[in-house]
């Protein structure tokens, strides 16, 4: 396997489940990205681990709990999610250097419908 | 908080036609990133640029970032086919890890 892998690619689910997508790099980086895309809005940062530490939450909701056990695995833990919660979700690495963004990776993303 | 806009939103084209795609900002982005994104799957990276001014060129695509670091244009000649898609442009920011997506550009060049 090279690049970015997410699992599952397409995800259907009622409120009250409870699901984690799953995100594992292969480029031996060392921060991670979960963004939520949706129609007609730009892509939006939800967390940031670096180093496998969260650095970032955009203010997201709770019902979104993301862990990152090491620096190749990335999950998105899902529990009671609401349809506006359906979109896509990506899954990005890249290697920071000095503290600086570099180019970001993606994976193929969840297409996640909660019902 | 910093933002990307991006024009045209939509641009449905012939093949063979040439077009430009823009990316402006009023903040300044420590680099630029093109990106392309096909239905059902997530961005491919096709250029970073990183110094004002700079201009590069893939094949039959030409990058150019504003000499104050704030816009981009991304151009391709004798579009074809497989261009067709959404193109993000995405700016770094200082310092951080993080990067500012782009209201996207959604190109579709007509056979």
């Amino acid at each position: 396997e090279t690049g970015v892998t997410q699992t599952p690619r397409h995800l259907v689910m009622g409120m009250t489940n409870k699901k984690s997508l799953k995100c594992e790099q292969h480029l031996g980086h060392n921060a991670m990205y979960w963004y939520k895309q949706s129609a007609k809005k730009p892509l939006e940062l939800m967390f940031v681990y670096s180093l496998e530490e969260r650095v970032e939450n955009n203010s997201v909701p709770s019902r979104f709990s993301p862990e990152c056990p090491n620096s190749s695995h990335l999950f998105l833990h899902l529990h009671t999610l609401q349809p506006e919660d359906s979109a896509l979700y990506l899954c990005a690495s890249s290697q920071l250097t000095s503290g600086n963004s570099d180019t970001q990776y993606f994976g193929p993303g969840t297409r996640l419908t909660v019902l | 908080t910093q933002l990307l806009e991006q024009s045209p939103q939509f641009l449905s084209i012939q093949e063979g036609e040439n077009l430009t795609v823009y990316c402006n900002s009023s903040s300044v982005f420590s680099s630029l990133q093109w990106y392309r994104q096909e239905p059902g799957e997530g961005p491919v990276l096709l250029v970073t640029v990183v110094t004002g001014g700079e201009v590069k060129k893939l094949k039959r695509l030409t990058f150019q970032f504003g000499d104050a670091r704030k816009d981009s244009s991304l151009h391709i000649t004798a579009a074809q086919p497989g261009d067709t898609g959404l193109y993000l442009c995405a700016g770094g920011d200082f310092g951080n890890e993080k990067l500012t997506f782009g209201t996207g550009t959604r190109l579709t060049i007509i056979p």
